[in-house]
C-alpha cells in the first residue's frame, strides 16, 4: 500500500456542484494532514490543514478520520476558478518533518 | 506572495554547462527542500535541509549538489545534466517544530529545460 493514496481524477464537474475527494494514508500515527492546490505549472500552495474536529474555510471543508486512515475534502458550489489539482499531504509521526505528497486530484470544473 | 522565492524562473542549459538555481525564504523557517517535478508527474524530494544541514537525500544522482549556506538560503548547483533532468525545480521551507504542523511554503519554481 502506498503512504499517500488519492484517485488522480480528472474530475468533471459543472459549476455549482459539490465535490469530494478522498485520500488514505498507510502510517496510523501519522500527525498532521494538509490539503495544496496545485495549478497547472504553478507551484503547490496551502489550501488548509485538516484538524482532527474536521474545519471548514468559506466552500472547503475537510475532515479527518483517524479509525479509516483517511482525510476528505468537500468543495460546494463549485467555480470555474477551482479547477487545479488537490494534493493530499502527510506528515508521519516521531518528529519527523518530512511530509509525503499524495499525487493528487484533478478537478475540471466547466462552465 | 508566498515568502520564497527562486531564482532563476526559467533556464535553459546544455548538458555540459554548470548552473545553480537560487531559493531564499523570508518566513523565518529552519528547514528548506528541493523538489523536482516533471511533466505530469507527482513531486519527487530531492533535498531537506534543517539548522543548515542535509538530514535527507533520496538517491539523487550525483550531478545535483545542495548547498545551504544559512536557514534562509539554498543553493542547487547543476552539472553535466541529462535532458530527462528538464523539470519544475520547487524550493520549500517549513518551521520544524516536532511533528505538529511543518506546513510547506513553496517559491515559485525554476523551470529547467536541458537540451
Amino acid at each position: 500500500r502506498k503512504e499517500v493514496e488519492q484517485d488522480p481524477g480528472p474530475f468533471n464537474v459543472p459549476e455549482g456542484a459539490t465535490v469530494a475527494f478522498n485520500c488514505t494514508y498507510s502510517n496510523s500515527a501519522s500527525q498532521s494532514f494538509f490539503w495544496y492546490r496545485q495549478d497547472c505549472r504553478k507551484e503547490p500552495k496551502l489550501l488548509m490543514s485538516v484538524y482532527s474536529s474536521g474545519n471548514e474555510d468559506g466552500r472547503f471543508t475537510a475532515q479527518l478520520n483517524r479509525a479509516s486512515q483517511y482525510i476528505s475534502l468537500l468543495i460546494r458550489d463549485s467555480k470555474l476558478s477551482d479547477s487545479a489539482t488537490y494534493l493530499c499531504v502527510v506528515n508521519p509521526s516521531g518528529g519527523s518533518y518530512i511530509p509525503t505528497f499524495g499525487r493528487g486530484t484533478s478537478l475540471i470544473v466547466h462552465p | 506572495e508566498t515568502g520564497v522565492t527562486q531564482t532563476p524562473r526559467h533556464l535553459v542549459m546544455g548538458m555540459t554547462n554548470k548552473k545553480s538555481l537560487k531559493c531564499e525564504q523570508h518566513l523565518g523557517h529552519n528547514a528548506m527542500y528541493w523538489y523536482k517535478q516533471s511533466a505530469k508527474k507527482p513531486l519527487e524530494l530531492m533535498f531537506v535541509y534543517s539548522l543548515e544541514e542535509r538530514v535527507e537525500n533520496n538517491s539523487v544522482p550525483s550531478r545535483f549538489s545542495p548547498e545551504c549556506p544559512n536557514s534562509s538560503h539554498l543553493f542547487l548547483h547543476l552539472h553535466t545534466l541529462q535532458p530527462e533532468d528538464s523539470a519544475l525545480y520547487l524550493c520549500a521551507s517549513s518551521h520544524v517544530r516536532g511533528s505538529l504542523g511543518n506546513e510547506q511554503f513553496f517559491g515559485p519554481g525554476t523551470r529547467l529545460t536541458v537540451l
